[in-house]
């Protein structure tokens, strides 16, 4: 079948640590996302990759980083210079960023603090 | 900048009666609108876009919405809702030369009571 997957499902993070949140997709899609949801504010975008080894800042890009170095990959790491890490993280795809089809989801990384 | 306003944190209606979700937005230009939908602890599901044409838009699982651009405004309806509707759902907004990028709303939980 294909989709996207993001592993793990629940991840603790203690203080001080950079963790990885891992996402992989095998539609062939050219476009990868990354969304944090938190309660009661949507969904705000981190980091989105247009093609292979290249991505841009989201709205919400601070403490965060990420790399594209395979099209079905496009890990996320969340440094210790996120204070506030607590959070649903969602990894999205869309065939090419530059259109307006829709984004498919994976099912999410609940990220919490220990 | 754009934006997406949903002003009902919940609604609540019963199995068999209209159900409304209400969206408004801010745009520069033409928008692009789009709905999704949140399962429990799951990834967005995509719903039903609104690019041109047509106002009324049909979606997946017997959803529509209405593009009003007087109103600035994108509801989503169903005529009989059913219980499995019960979820979180999001509206979202692409501007036209705005990188792209979506803009989602901060959802609205739906409960269909049997």
């Amino acid at each position: 079948d294909g989709g996207i997957t993001q592993s793990p499902k629940y991840l603790f993070r203690k203080e001080g640590q950079n963790v990885t949140l891992s996402c992989e997709q095998n539609l062939n899609h050219d476009a990868m996302y990354w969304y944090r949801q938190d309660p009661g504010q949507g969904l705000r975008l981190i980091y989105y990759s247009q093609i292979v080894n290249d991505f841009q800042k989201g709205d919400i890009a601070e403490g965060y980083s990420v790399s594209r170095e395979k099209k079905e990959s496009f890990p996320l790491t969340v440094t210790s210079a996120q204070k506030n890490p607590t959070a649903f993280y969602l990894c999205a795809s869309s065939i090419r960023h530059e259109t307006n089809e829709k984004l498919f989801f994976g099912s999410g990384t609940q990220l919490s603090v220990l | 900048a754009q934006s997406v306003a949903q002003p009902e944190d919940q609604v609540n209606v019963a199995e068999g009666n209209p159900l409304t979700v209400k969206c408004t937005y801010s745009v520069s230009g033409n928008p692009y609108l789009f709905w999704y939908v949140q399962y429990p602890n799951r990834g967005l599901q995509f719903l039903l876009k609104y690019i041109t044409g047509d106002n009324l838009v049909k979606g997946s699982y017997g959803f529509e919405a209405e593009f009003n651009k007087s109103q600035t405004s994108f509801h989503l309806k169903k005529p009989s809702a059913l219980v499995s509707d019960s979820a979180l759902y999001f509206c979202a907004v692409r501007a036209p030369r705005n990188d792209y990028k979506l803009s989602f709303g901060a959802g609205t939980t739906v409960t269909v009571r049997a």
